[in-house]
């Protein structure tokens, strides 16, 4: 079965220092998104991504943040300078253009900002 | 303002019994709702969803219910196994074609006593 994959599974950097999470989506879908999850609380939407540009970003995605589809698979999220509060599980995810659209989710990739 | 919430945090159920979680949520607009099912480690996993133009939806050992008059949806699991423990999300899609636009609710944690 098809599935989101995101390396790294766990990073820990030190504040201030740039990240770069990285997703590929499954390969026949053409939106994708980050999700952010702090530790024992809900599932936050970040940004969302179609046709190579931003379709919608909440509030918590500020300048701080950025994502890229720097090829025909990859999907990144680069946090510029982290902060103790971004210390969270990021998901990446994905859903097809047609159809009842599921969004399908990775695994995760857990941040640790020291 | 639009809120999707749960009213019980955690649930404890013996194994074999059934399971029910439960959810309210604000915008009377609102017309399409998700359960996802989140394991430790592990990102959401769609389970099941129904529109507001039903109130009942089956799926295998699931079944969603809504009650738009008092805004409340509930996730029933038949025969709960251990292998349903887990934190369990309604959410809210109001995304429209392959757009997805989902807004989680604060999770309930089911424990699955053996």
């Amino acid at each position: 079965e098809p599935e989101v994959t995101q390396t790294p599974s766990h990073q820990v950097t030190q504040m201030g220092q740039e990240v770069i999470l990285r997703c590929v989506p499954i390969s026949n879908h053409l939106y994708f998104y980050w999700y952010r999850q702090i530790l024992g609380q809900k599932v936050e939407f970040l940004v969302s991504f179609y046709n190579n540009e931003i379709s919608e970003k909440s509030e918590i995605f500020d300048d701080q943040f950025s994502v890229e589809r720097p090829d025909g698979s990859n999907f990144t999220l680069k946090i510029r300078s982290t902060k103790l509060e971004d210390s969270a599980m990021y998901f990446c995810a994905s859903s097809e253009v047609v159809g009842a659209g599921e969004l399908f989710f990775g695994e995760g990739s857990r941040l640790t900002v020291l | 303002g639009e809120n999707v919430g749960l009213h019980l945090p955690t649930l404890s159920v013996q194994e074999g019994d059934n399971s029910i979680i439960n959810c309210a949520y604000s915008n009377s607009a609102s017309d399409y709702f998700i359960w996802y099912k989140q394991e430790s480690g592990k990102g959401p996993q769609f389970i099941i969803d129904i529109r507001s133009n039903m109130d009942k939806r089956q799926g295998q050992r699931v079944t969603v219910l809504l009650n738009k008059t008092v805004k409340h949806l509930s996730l029933q699991i038949a025969a709960t196994q251990p292998g349903d423990s887990a934190v369990y999300f309604c959410a809210e899609n109001t995304g429209s074609g392959g757009y997805q636009k989902v807004t989680f609710g604060i999770g309930t944690k089911l424990q699955v006593i053996p």
